[in-house]
């Protein structure tokens, strides 16, 4: 499994665009970069999921850079309510794989 | 929806009690896990199966033991609790397609004292 490296917390204000990047430099041929956000008393959610380039979908983007050994979640135009803990995981995920969450990125919105 | 119900959302239990943790989903997934959530460690997984009657233990199986005797449900036994095995714990399921998205449910928040 790739380990990951993300940033334990950051911080923004209501309206601005954040990048939360995960750097992944053993990651393999295979392998696939999954963001998970998890809300205060919840279980994670799926957010978006990505093998390459770039995947958008209503919630946020992904940016692969062609080399692969980082990843970029960006969500636009945040609000108080994107105030959770996002999660990088990278891997290649078969019906028998173990998914291994690390200790993700704590995102504050701040009025 | 995919639904996955954790049985209690809240638990308290004494040391040295037997603790069933149950977890049920709705969606006939192949996979089902279990983790534990400490403050600043993350998610940190306990055991999974990967079809029925079968399992694999994840990074801290040491004082839990699983069940999973029919497709939609998947037990966590703490077989003599500990005050250290207070915490958060979600159950998670996913279908057993490649790269599937895992789906959590609201989690059981266990204290032991």
């Amino acid at each position: 499994l790739a380990k990951t490296t993300q940033p334990i917390s950051m911080d923004s204000y209501e309206g601005q665009e954040v990048n939360i990047t995960c750097s992944h430099n053993n990651i393999a041929t295979n392998d696939y970069i999954t963001w998970y956000q998890q809300f205060p008393s919840q279980g994670p959610r799926f957010i978006i999921q990505g093998y390459k380039t770039k995947v958008t979908n209503e919630v946020a983007s992904l940016f692969i850079p062609a080399d692969r050994k980082s990843s970029t979640l960006s969500l636009p135009r945040v609000s108080l309510s994107d105030t959770a803990v996002y999660y990088c995981l990278v891997g290649f995920y078969s019906s028998a794989s173990k998914i291994i969450f690390g200790s993700g990125t704590r995102l504050s919105i701040r009025p | 929806d995919v639904k996955v119900t954790q049985s209690s959302r809240y638990l308290v239990k004494r040391t040295g009690e037997k603790v069933f943790l149950e977890c049920v989903q709705d969606m006939d997934h192949e996979n089902m896990f279990w983790y534990r959530q400490d403050p600043g460690l993350g998610l940190r997984l306990i055991y999974f199966s990967y079809d029925v009657k079968m399992k694999e233990k994840g990074d801290i199986p040491e004082g839990y033991s699983v069940s999973r005797e029919k497709k939609e449900r998947f037990s966590l036994i703490l077989e003599s609790a500990s005050t250290n095995q207070t915490s958060m714990y979600l159950c998670a399921s996913r279908t057993g397609a490649t790269n599937e998205k895992l789906f959590f449910g609201s989690g059981t928040q266990l204290s032991v004292l």
